[in-house]
């Protein structure tokens, strides 16, 4: 158990629907990530958060919007996604962002299918 | 740009011989590396990283990498392999400019028994 839940493992949406992604780490760090996964390409860093501020966004269309209530939990909120959206989606922790030597704990994904 | 390279997309072992997955970078200043490993419907999970001193690193489950300056690579081995080992593996390198780190597209190793 790497200390950080998401839910939902798997959904499927429709593109004019509105689902959110839950993540949850139980590790006390201060900063959480959402990256994308497709096959065979490299994570694509999508937002960071470094207590409850986000710090990062890389360009990401608008209809991905993230939410960091509190250090503890993150949230991906979907609307009106597109086919070429269905990835895995990793959410991630660490003690702080920035530092040169620290290492991510990753939850085990969202599998998310656009129809 | 910073970037890093995994030219192979899978890489086939038989259970018992070493293995070698292949990883080089590109990044100005020196470099902070890291491999990840992940298992069938798992996240991540950290091997080993380099930061700085000896150029071959120990990390969990009995793997090793091996920092070349020279040729900026920084492969993932392990002397002996074992069916369990079987995963995709990713290698990381340090953004020097915003500390988030630069993925590559991952290695597919399949150990055979």
């Amino acid at each position: 158990e790497t200390g950080v839940t998401q839910t939902p493992r798997h959904l499927v949406m429709g593109m004019t629907n509105k689902k959110s992604l839950k993540c949850e780490q139980h590790l006390g760090h201060n900063a959480m990530y959402w990256y994308k996964q497709s096959a065979k390409k490299p994570l694509e860093l999508m937002f960071v958060y470094s207590l409850e501020e986000r710090v990062e966004n890389n360009s990401v269309p608008s209809r991905f919007s993230p939410e960091c209530p509190n250090s503890s939990h993150l949230f991906l909120h979907l609307h009106t996604l597109q086919p070429e959206d269905s990835a895995l989606y990793l959410c991630a922790s660490s003690q702080d962002q920035g530092w040169t030597n620290e290492k991510l704990f990753f939850g085990s994904g969202t599998q998310l299918s656009v129809l | 740009a910073q970037s890093v390279a995994q030219p192979e997309d899978q890489v086939n072992v038989a259970e018992g011989n070493p293995l070698t997955v292949k990883c080089t970078y590109s990044v100005s200043g020196n470099p902070y590396l890291f491999w990840y490993v992940q298992y069938p419907n798992r996240g991540l999970q950290f091997l080993l990283k380099y930061i700085t001193g000896d150029n071959l690193v120990k990390g969990s489950y009995g793997f090793e990498a091996e920092f070349n300056k020279s040729q900026t690579s920084f492969h993932l081995k392990k002397p002996s392999a074992l069916v369990s080992d079987s995963a995709l593996y990713f290698c990381a390198v340090r953004d020097t400019s915003n500390y988030q780190l630069i993925w590559g597209a991952g290695t597919k190793l399949i150990i055979k028994p």
